[in-house]
């Protein structure tokens, strides 16, 4: 069946401009986490999704970072006023609720200029 | 906070060697432990999982085993394949139903040599 989907593959911004990134999460997997992955910080959790309960954004780096997901389904990760330091690969998994086994899209890479 | 520590990469390997690749972690519950793998120009995949004390966890001749009093979750193969070079990376996922986001050891990059 179809993986976790995620557009666009690679993103290239200048500084201080708005970028979204999306994810397609398996069909029927209610729990939706956005990660990033970045040289200098490794894998870092950003954000959780879990059915409809509130989101934990424990890990978002700052208010500059928001994410939705409509419907229980696609998700939406925003960075406004992006920065240099915002450069990495943006990924997001998505799991049944049931489960803490999460699969992974290909993730998203933004550059930054 | 919880953590995972694992050894500094790269680890080169002629084919058919044994590898181990060391991690070890701390947490306050009662973690469930993982291993991902990233091979070159794709995403991470899940290799295999252990989600309590003395489970082992196998797949594709990988195999980990949780150990709590060492609080390790060492990855092992007998015999190294060129196809196996890749991004190796442990994680936990916290116990006590907090949130099930992954917190990730560094990786280890394996280099698998003809």
């Amino acid at each position: 069946g179809a993986g976790v989907s995620q557009s666009p593959s690679n993103k290239v911004t200048e500084k201080g401009k708005d970028v979204e990134l999306r994810c397609d999460p398996i069909s029927g997997h209610t729990a939706l986490y956005w990660y990033r992955q970045s040289l200098g910080q490794g894998l870092e959790f950003l954000i959780y999704f879990q059915g409809n309960s509130a989101p934990d954004k424990s890990g978002l780096p700052s208010d500059r970072f928001s994410a939705e997901r409509t419907g229980g389904s696609v998700s939406t990760l925003t960075i406004q006023r992006t920065q240099q330091e915002d450069s990495a690969v943006y990924l997001c998994a998505s799991s049944f609720a049931s489960t803490n086994e999460q699969y992974f899209g290909p993730g998203t890479r933004l550059t930054v200029t | 906070g919880d953590s995972v520590t694992q050894m500094e990469g790269p680890v080169t390997l002629s084919e058919e060697a044994f590898l181990t690749i060391n991690c070890t972690y701390t947490a306050t519950g009662y973690p469930s432990l993982f291993w991902y793998v990233q091979y070159p120009g794709e995403g991470l995949q899940l290799l295999l999982k252990a989600t309590k004390a003395d489970d082992k966890g196998s797949n594709k001749g990988f195999e980990a085993t949780y150990r709590k009093e060492t609080t390790s979750f060492h990855l092992e193969k007998g015999s190294v394949q060129v196809s196996d070079s890749a991004v190796y990376f442990c994680a936990l996922t916290p116990g006590g139903g907090a949130t099930n986001k992954l917190i990730f050891g560094t990786g280890t990059l394996l280099a698998v040599q003809p």
